[in-house]
């Protein structure tokens, strides 16, 4: 399966506690995007990233957010000193870089902060 | 500000009836469309997409979809639905801005009954 994955699927944590994300692209796409999604809302844009470089990054993105793609290829979403209000479903989505660029998603990671 | 509007939250049909989802954007800026489908605790699957070109767009299981430039619009349709389309379908724009990120509409849950 050449799609994007993403691990773990399912994280429970404490409030407080720091947790990390891990996507796979799809292994020539060269940008690779993170989004979150809240329960009964569309996925809300929080960065993305061309090669390594991260070029953007959403309002939405607190300074407990930090996000890496180190080689260009997978990359981590970190949450440091979790709240309840990140609990929501964090989607990796990757793509070519050209001008009908489209973006295909991974199947989340569902996080739940208790 | 850009923002893209699906203003059904649910559509109840029933099994073979014809269904149309409706999603209206804000700006008739040059714009890249997308739909994507979303079953229960998944990512989205794209399911067809407008770049440029013709206006009516098809996918491979019987949806289609209209670029209206004058209306800002998108709206998805299929002539009969199947149990199996029930699932959550959300409309996103790319505006050809510089700006990477997909907006995303809040979704309409499409309900398939026998």
């Amino acid at each position: 399966d050449t799609g994007v994955s993403q691990n773990p699927r399912h994280k429970i944590t404490k409030r407080g506690q720091n947790v990390t994300f891990r996507c796979d692209p799809i292994s020539e796409h060269n940008r690779l995007y993170w989004y979150r999604q809240t329960l009964g809302q569309g996925p809300e844009f929080l960065t993305y990233f061309q090669n390594e470089a991260q070029l953007e990054k959403s309002r939405l993105l607190s300074d407990r957010f930090s996000a890496e793609r180190p080689k260009g290829s997978f990359s981590t979403l970190e949450i440091q000193r979790t709240e309840q209000g990140d609990s929501a479903m964090y989607l990796c989505a990757s793509s070519l870089a050209d001008r009908e660029e489209t973006q295909y998603f991974g199947p989340g990671t569902r996080l739940l902060v208790l | 500000a850009q923002s893209v509007t699906q203003l059904d939250s649910q559509v109840p049909v029933f099994e073979e009836a014809p269904v149309e989802l409706r999603c209206n954007y804000s700006s008739s800026v040059s714009v890249y469309l997308f739909w994507y489908v979303q079953y229960p605790n998944q990512g989205l699957q794209l399911l067809l997409k407008y770049l440029s070109g013709s206006t009516l767009v098809e996918s491979i299981n019987g949806f289609e979809a209209e670029f209206n430039k004058s209306q800002t619009s998108f709206h998805l349709r299929k002539p009969s639905v199947h149990i199996s389309d029930t699932a959550e379908y959300f409309c996103a724009v790319r505006w050809d801005t510089g700006f990477q990120k997909l907006v995303f509409g809040t979704g309409t849950r499409l309900l398939v009954s026998p």
